[in-house]
């Protein structure tokens, strides 16, 4: 859904391990979204996309998983790496290519 | 591949004063262009929609008198931001697209931080 100020989660994960962000929205009829990263001072990055006809991606090291029932996505980064700290939006591609985007999820990596 | 490109990358300007900040689209022809804005620790809202030769689609409680948007060129998208105020300091982004339907490809700038004082 859409963010209007709200604050960024945080996900803290080991080195190594597997990590979750999530990310919900609200109308049924959205059906292209995208999850994109987003490092300190710069302009998200494309990180994998999926429409509503799939209800699973995979890319390197990423899986982006759609539940259209209880409109719910979740992107899993195996093997959490320290470059992979970054903040994790997903964002629904709607009419006009415009891209609305959701809150938001900061993800820290321990070593 | 595709590299979108904002200039200046950070400025600070005086209350009252007017600051522009480009978006340039470096190796293809962008018929649509999107300015972002991002307050720390926030996600992007949408500001507008920029379509080369036509007038810009502001989204709701945007005041496209303030946020004037020009888009001159298939490379080119401007953003003024007029009579600036310190609550106008932000991280201000944009993204071009080679085409307006959905699915085109979306390529980001690396986003301009304005300070106003």
């Amino acid at each position: 859904g859409e963010s209007v100020g709200l604050h960024l989660p945080t996900l803290s994960v080991q080195e190594g391990d597997n990590s979750i962000i999530n990310c919900a929205y609200s109308n049924s009829a959205s059906d292209y979204f995208i999850w994109y990263k987003q490092e300190s001072g710069k302009g998200p990055q494309f990180i994998i996309d999926i429409r509503s006809n799939m209800d699973k991606r995979q890319g390197q090291r990423v899986t982006v998983l759609l539940n259209k029932t209880v409109k719910h996505l979740s992107l899993q980064i195996a093997a959490t790496q320290p470059g992979d700290s970054a903040v994790y939006f997903c964002a629904e591609n709607t009419y006009g290519n415009k891209l609305v985007f959701g809150a938001g999820t900061i993800l820290r990596v321990k070593s | 591949g595709a590299v979108v490109s904002q200039h200046p990358s950070r400025v600070i300007c005086k209350s009252g004063t007017s600051v522009k900040i480009e978006c340039r689209s470096l190796d293809f022809q962008a018929t649509t262009m999107f300015w972002y804005r991002q307050f720390p620790k926030q996600s992007l809202m949408l500001m507008a929609t920029s379509n080369e030769g036509s007038k810009a689609t502001y989204e709701q409680g945007v005041e496209k008198d303030k946020f004037l948007i020009n888009h001159a060129s298939l490379t080119l998208s401007t953003l003024t931001v007029t009579s600036a105020h310190p609550e106008d300091s932000s991280f201000y982004i944009c993204s071009a697209s080679s085409g307006a339907y959905r699915g085109s490809t979306i390529y980001f700038g690396e986003g301009s931080w304005l300070t106003v004082v």
